[in-house]
């Protein structure tokens, strides 16, 4: 089955800092790449996502990088809040979750 | 845009119950819907692919008989933990797709906490 990775699994950062968390895939067939957010109790909640024939796409503060031959992506958050403090998820091709990284934007 | 219900929220029941989570796509027709089991600062883990009008898909490890799936309809699906013990307590989410193409975003409903005595 497919094989999703992610890291780091903790991240803490200053507010007002960048945070990069990468995810790694097994699954070539691969040709969507979302990412979640979820608060403690809650839903996830899609961020962004990108799709197999981009490289790249932002959204304000977020931005999603692919490399496709690679078999990896990575999420970008500049500008750092507290309230990006949350647990962020990758699903390559929708609906098998990543391991979960846990992001502290220190205030 | 849109939504998914989930009920209950929160379950609380004595060991041996039998207990059944409905997933509803509220304002979409939803030929697959997901269900997930999440521990305590752990991923979501799929247990099974729900499609309407026909068995549902399980994850390795998943028990068929304990983990009842049932897609009667375009817009529910239910999970029915049977036999519930102390080792099924979780939060158990589900998501649902509009239409049948995989590779798009999921809308996921708030959430089950099952919490078995």
């Amino acid at each position: 089955g497919e094989n999703v990775e992610q890291h780091p699994s903790t991240l803490s950062v200053q507010e007002g800092d960048s945070a990069v968390i990468k995810c790694t895939y097994s699954d070539s067939a691969s040709n969507y790449f979302p990412w979640y957010k979820q608060e403690l109790g809650k839903r996830p909640q899609l961020i962004i996502d990108i799709r197999s024939n981009v490289g790249e796409k932002k959204d304000q503060r977020i931005a999603v990088t692919l490399n496709k031959t690679a078999k990896h992506f990575s999420l970008h958050i500049t500008e750092t809040q507290p309230e990006d403090s949350a647990v962020y998820f990758c699903a390559p091709r929708g609906y098998i979750f990543g391991t979960g990284t846990r992001l502290k934007v220190l205030a | 845009g849109a939504v998914v219900s989930q009920h209950p929220s929160r379950v609380i029941c004595k060991s041996g119950t039998s207990v059944k989570i409905e997933c509803r796509s509220l304002d979409f027709q939803a030929t697959t819907m997901f269900w997930y089991r999440q521990f305590p600062k752990k991923s979501l883990m799929l247990m099974a692919t729900s499609n309407e009008g026909s068995k549902a898909t399980y994850e390795q490890g998943v028990e068929k008989d304990k983990f009842l799936i049932n897609h009667a309809s375009l817009t529910l699906s239910t999970l029915t933990v049977t036999s519930a013990h102390p080792e099924d307590s979780s939060f158990y989410i589900c998501s649902a797709l509009e239409g049948a193409v995989f590779n798009q975003p999921q809308h996921f409903g708030d959430g089950t906490r099952l919490s078995i005595l």
